[in-house]
């Protein structure tokens, strides 16, 4: 059975950085893309970007390039997404998804993580 | 505001037939497949439609999907209350900066 965990809800403080994981199990890690999707209160669904564990390849949607680093290590069949400086902005629920096809821009997330409750606040 | 445009909301009377559209353009659903997800209160987003029309193991065939040029539809019959949830759509987008995954805004289904 496919299944995507994700680490535990955060509450941080404005400008302190932050990892949060998401771990594979059920299929080979290494053989389908990781995206990561962000869902602000109240709002709808935004791709974030991507990442292939089998050799690290990374993209990014243009509205978060140079906002966050989306990273794996593929010995422990995770994947993460991190922030240097968070902001208030960045408060929403963080969901990692698997991507259904073999190569970049093939197939639409098919499995979901359970998501990740980022809150930043003073 | 999203690249793809859904109806915010959506309502139906139990065992009617409601249908979700999901308009775009020829670089995402014009050009790539769509994908629909079910979001019931407080969880993840669950895949229910891919490549268009098909379902996964497990989605009744109560749910369909449907596209035409740069327009897609979910059809949900014998509606349940059940089925009370967000409803998204989704495609790979070949914009000028790469290719990227766009979302509908989603639309709210009411089961009254």
């Amino acid at each position: 059975e496919v299944q995507l965990v994700q680490s535990g809800a955060e509450v941080k403080k404005p400008g302190e950085s932050l990892k949060i994981s998401c771990k594979g199990s059920g299929y080979s890690f290494t053989s389908y893309w990781i995206g990561w999707v962000r869902q602000m209160p109240g709002k709808g669904l935004e791709w974030m970007g991507i990442i292939y564990p089998g050799d690290s390849d990374t993209r990014y949607s243009p509205s978060f390039q140079g906002q966050v680093t989306i990273s794996a290590d593929k010995s422990i069949s995770t994947a993460y997404l991190q922030w240097s400086s968070l902001k208030a902005s960045d408060t929403a629920m963080y969901y990692c998804v698997r991507h259904s096809g073999n190569y970049y821009g093939s197939g639409g997330p098919d499995y979901w993580g359970q998501g990740t409750l980022v809150t930043v606040s003073s | 505001q999203s690249v793809l445009t859904q109806p915010p909301s959506a309502s139906g009377t139990p065992g009617q037939r409601v249908t979700i559209s999901c308009s775009g353009s020829s670089s995402n659903i014009g050009s790539n497949y769509v994908y629909w997800y079910q979001q019931l209160p407080g969880t993840a987003p669950k895949l229910l439609i891919y490549r268009n029309n098909q379902r996964p193991s497990g989605v009744p065939d109560r749910f369909s999907g449907s596209k035409s040029g740069t327009s897609a539809s979910l059809a949900i019959s014998g509606l349940r209350s059940e089925d009370e949830a967000d409803y998204y759509c989704a495609a790979w987008d070949d914009s000028l900066s790469g290719p990227e995954v766009v979302f509908g805004g989603g639309t709210k289904l009411t089961v009254l």
